[in-house]
């Protein structure tokens, strides 16, 4: 079945570290791939997505590339700041059928950012 | 944007009772909300897809007698716990797909923290 492997944390980085989180995951066909994040106290917010292969996504200043010959969805940021600590999910949604409404979740990585 | 409200954020309640958890989208109507559960410092777990007007679809595991997933308008689905126990204890977080956006989108809930003494 559909799975997503992402790095574990925490990531502790200092303000204006350039951060890199891994992302893989397995699906048949051709999923949407999302990255999701949710700060201290709240719900999930969608970061970015990409819908196809080479897609790249980007939002408040992360950016991911839909790599399908390494099935990968690697979140980058140039420069951290203190208010990106959060918890940072990678997710794909199935490309046909049930499980294109389903959305499988990665297990999280806890980044936190020194000043 | 979408928005999809969780009630009550917090919930205590003695073992063997049932508590109820609402999700409400505010602003879209949504045929299919799903519900999931946080362990800490985990990831969300999907339990099942609620579908309006039908039975839910639970995942491979979930009690669907202990976790009654009920979706009878386009706007709300409810999640009772029943005869809830400390193991019970989590986060649950419903989110629903506003069809109108076009993309495969989810808006999430803030959760639900459970604590069963």
């Amino acid at each position: 079945g559909n799975s997503v492997t992402q790095m574990e944390g925490p990531v502790t980085l200092s303000e204006e570290a350039f951060l890199t989180i891994n992302c893989t995951y397995t699906a048949t066909g051709y999923p949407s791939l999302f990255w999701y994040v949710q700060y201290p106290g709240e719900g999930l917010q969608l970061l970015l997505k990409a819908t196809k292969a080479d897609d790249k996504g980007s939002n408040k200043g992360f950016e991911a590339t839909y790599r399908k010959e390494t099935t990968s969805f690697h979140l980058e940021k140039g420069s951290v700041q203190v208010s990106d600590s959060a918890v940072y999910f990678c997710a794909l949604s199935g490309s046909a059928g049930s499980s294109a409404s389903k959305i499988i979740f990665g297990s999280g990585t806890r980044l936190s950012i020194r000043p | 944007g979408a928005v999809v409200s969780q009630h009550p954020s917090r919930v205590i309640c003695k073992s063997g009772t049932s508590v109820k958890i609402e999700c409400r989208s505010l602003d879209f109507q949504a045929t299919t909300m799903f519900w999931y559960r946080q362990f800490p410092k985990q990831s969300l777990m999907l339990m099942a897809t609620s579908n309006e007007g039908s039975k839910a679809t639970y995942e491979q595991g979930v009690e669907k007698d202990k976790f009654l997933i009920n979706h009878a308008s386009l706007t709300l689905s409810t999640l009772t716990v029943t005869s809830a126990h400390p193991e019970d204890s989590s986060f649950y977080i419903c989110s629903a797909r506003d069809v109108g956006s076009g993309a495969n989108v989810l808006t999430f809930g803030a959760g639900s923290r459970l604590t069963v003494l």
